[in-house]
């Protein structure tokens, strides 16, 4: 099983709503990423967790707010987002080599598509 | 910083011809390159992954090389079909956490 899956698949939400994105992998890969992909554009990242914890994160605005509750699933919580920030929102695994290298292929789920209102 | 280049950004061609898509990458410290194809609206299929140490990976019609050295990967797709129409995007994985660079894709059409 390779798959990467996300819910909603779609989202529409108002600049004062609260919601949550979720993505959840059983490969037992134990590095998950968020990106975020506007239209016409390549995908780029947001947030690196890395063994459950927090490895990177590429200054994206505090009203996107990631958690890692364990190694199979990775929420991104959402606040007071803002009509720009609407794109397609991409989760994505992989896991280290028995080196501790992280040079295996990555896995992509289908997106989430956000809608801000 | 890494900078992913792809040419050509668009490009169609009738079914049944030969191309190659190119892919160019400015620091050749990278782990691996990785190949995907992303159809409108949808997420990312990895179609190849080619390691630092290697010079190609073929999967049925497609094949990718990689030069490291020039900093350059080409991905060939045999016989095209109207179903390989979709977007063609290059990714370099030289960071530390496994982190992807992508290229701005190919965008690429087969006419029946």
């Amino acid at each position: 099983d390779t798959e990467v899956t996300q819910t909603p698949k779609h989202l529409v939400m108002g600049m004062t709503n609260k919601k949550s994105l979720k993505c959840e992998q059983h490969m037992g890969h134990r590095a998950m990423y968020w990106y975020k992909q506007k239209a016409k554009k390549p995908p780029e990242l947001m947030f690196v967790y890395s063994y459950e914890k927090l490895s990177i994160n590429e200054s994206v605005p505090s009203r996107f707010s990631p958690e890692c509750p364990n190694s199979s699933l990775l929420n991104l919580h959402l606040h007071a987002l803002q009509p720009e920030d609407s794109a397609l929102y991409l989760c994505a695994s992989s896991h280290p080599t028995r080196a501790g290298e992280w040079n295996t292929e990555a896995f992509f789920g289908q997106g989430t598509r956000l809608t801000v209102v | 910083k890494q900078e992913v280049t792809q040419i050509p950004a668009a490009l169609s061609v009738p079914e049944g011809e030969n191309l190659v898509l190119n892919c160019s990458f400015t620091d050749s410290a990278i782990y691996n390159l990785q190949w995907f194809r992303q159809d409108p609206g949808k997420g990312l299929t990895s179609l190849l992954l080619i390691q630092s140490s290697q010079r190609e990976q073929t999967s049925g019609r497609l094949n990718a090389s990689l030069d490291k050295s020039s900093g350059r990967s080409t991905l060939y797709i045999a016989a095209s079909q109207p179903g390989d129409s979709a977007t063609y995007l290059c990714a370099v994985n030289g960071g530390s956490q496994g982190n992807l660079i992508f290229g701005k894709g190919t965008k690429l059409s087969v006419k029946p």
